[in-house]
């Protein structure tokens, strides 16, 4: 069965550093998304990416935060210079479509801890 | 920004006994709402997506009714299994494609 898998599944950095976390979505899949969950609380949206562009951002991704779709299966979360408060897990996820019908499929995610 | 509460944040149930916990949103803007399991370490897996007043969807001994009107979701599971044992996450979806997640329901089947 298809699955999205991402790497690492944990990432050490030091604050002020940059991290690309990656993402391989379902191939046959148009909508990517970021999310992540801060040990303790709830899951929450990052952003989403239809055509190669941002469809929608929380305000939680700032100018700190990018993503990029750099070839036909690989989807990127870019986060510039890290905060202690980046600390999370991060998920990615994929749609065929953008309804709120489709299922999101997620990834198992990365967890990001930021020294 | 959508208020989704899920209770009770966890509960124990006996091995072969029936549990069932809610998910309560916002009625206003309701688009869809989406069902996951969670277990540790791994991918959470989608269970339901249900959009009409009065839906109900099954998946094997897991199934989910919905009420939009006064915006809240059951999701029972019958004859509780230890492999049933994960964290139970609604997400309803307003505008847009973004997921609005209730922070969960840890369901431990003690055998």
């Amino acid at each position: 069965e298809p699955e999205v898998t991402q790497t690492p599944s944990h990432q050490v950095t030091q604050m002020g550093q940059e991290v690309i976390l990656r993402c391989v979505p379902i191939s046959n899949h148009l909508y990517f998304y970021w999310y992540r969950q801060i040990l303790g609380q709830k899951v929450e949206f990052l952003v989403s990416f239809y055509n190669n562009e941002i469809s929608e951002k929380s305000e939680i991704f700032d100018d700190q935060f990018s993503v990029e779709r750099p070839d036909g299966s690989n989807f990127t979360l870019k986060i510039r210079s890290t905060k202690l408060e980046d600390s999370a897990m991060y998920f990615c996820a994929s749609s065929g479509l953008a309804s709120g019908t489709d299922t999101q499929y997620f990834g198992p995610g990365t967890r990001l801890t930021v020294l | 920004i959508l208020n989704v509460e899920q209770s009770p944040q966890s509960l124990h149930v006996q091995e072969g006994d029936s549990t069932n916990f809610t998910c309560s949103f916002p009625s206003s803007n309701f688009y869809a709402l989406h069902w996951y399991r969670w277990e540790t370490a791994k991918s959470p897996e989608a269970l339901f997506v249900m959009t009409l007043n009065g839906d109900e969807k099954k998946k094997g001994r897991i199934s989910a009714t919905l009420n939009t009107k006064e915006g809240y979701s059951y999701l029972y599971i019958k004859g509780s299994q230890p492999e049933d044992s994960a964290t139970y996450l609604c997400a309803p979806r307003a505008a847009g494609n973004k997921l609005t997640f209730g922070g969960g329901t840890r369901v431990l089947v003690k055998p």
